[in-house]
């Protein structure tokens, strides 16, 4: 079946600086579109949602972009903390109203915060 | 509960035994979901709930695993004669009917020795 990937596995970044996260999908169906963070031990926790009637979702300190012409979806996180240090997981669903399918995750990028 | 709960945390397990994995959702979310973790990788559907019934099982890896879920509520992932390959993090998430967003609980994590 069709799958979501994340371009980088790793990303480093300097405290207070802004990341930018990248995701591609294959999926022209999904109407759906999630990001989780995953901290060490723990479950994913969900950071910000976009539909794909929208292009651009905002939250506190993260953004999300979707562009649907190159089947791109990215998490922007502005000014980072070392608390933000996670792996981070989009994860696309092609079904309204939840679906038997569940969601389709990409691997995960792993978001270093460096002091 | 305030949020999706799993037990055990923690499960090792000699190979050939059977394993039983639990999920208390969030009070009121009527979709289920389970999912396997392994090691550095993302994570991968294995079945999900509305109320009692699974409307698709596919995703389960093989006829050893099953899941039941009672009451609308609590959900068991069970795993028979468990193989090392078994050993990941069980995660199961939750989700009020009609709405996509899954809320995960912590995860079992399972060693299959």
């Amino acid at each position: 079946g069709e799958s979501v990937g994340l371009h980088l596995p790793t990303l480093s970044v300097q405290e207070g600086d802004n990341s930018i996260i990248n995701c591609a999908y294959s999926n022209s169906a999904s109407d759906y579109f999630i990001w989780y963070k995953q901290e060490s031990g723990k479950g994913p926790q969900f950071i910000i949602d976009i539909r794909s009637n929208m292009d651009k979702r905002q939250g506190q300190r993260v953004t999300v972009l979707l562009n649907k012409t190159v089947k791109h979806l990215s998490l922007q996180i502005a000014a980072t903390q070392p608390g933000d240090s996670a792996v981070y997981f989009c994860a696309e669903n092609m079904g309204s109203g939840g679906g038997a399918d569940g969601l389709t995750f990409g691997k995960g990028t792993h978001l270093i915060i460096q002091p | 509960g305030a949020g999706v709960s799993q037990s055990p945390s923690n499960k090792v397990t000699e190979k050939g035994k059977d394993v039983e994995l639990r999920c208390d959702p969030i009070s009121g979310h009527t979709a289920l979901y389970w999912y396997r973790q392994s090691l550095g990788q993302g994570l991968e559907f294995l079945i999900y709930f509305q109320g009692n019934s699974a409307p698709d099982k596919s995703g389960l890896p093989s006829d050893r695993f099953s899941a039941e879920r009672t009451g609308g509520s609590v959900s068991t992932l069970t795993i028979q004669r468990t193989q090392q390959e078994d050993s990941a993090v069980y995660l199961c998430a939750s989700s009020l009917r009609g709405e996509e967003t899954q809320y995960f609980g912590p995860g079992t994590r399972l060693l299959v020795l």
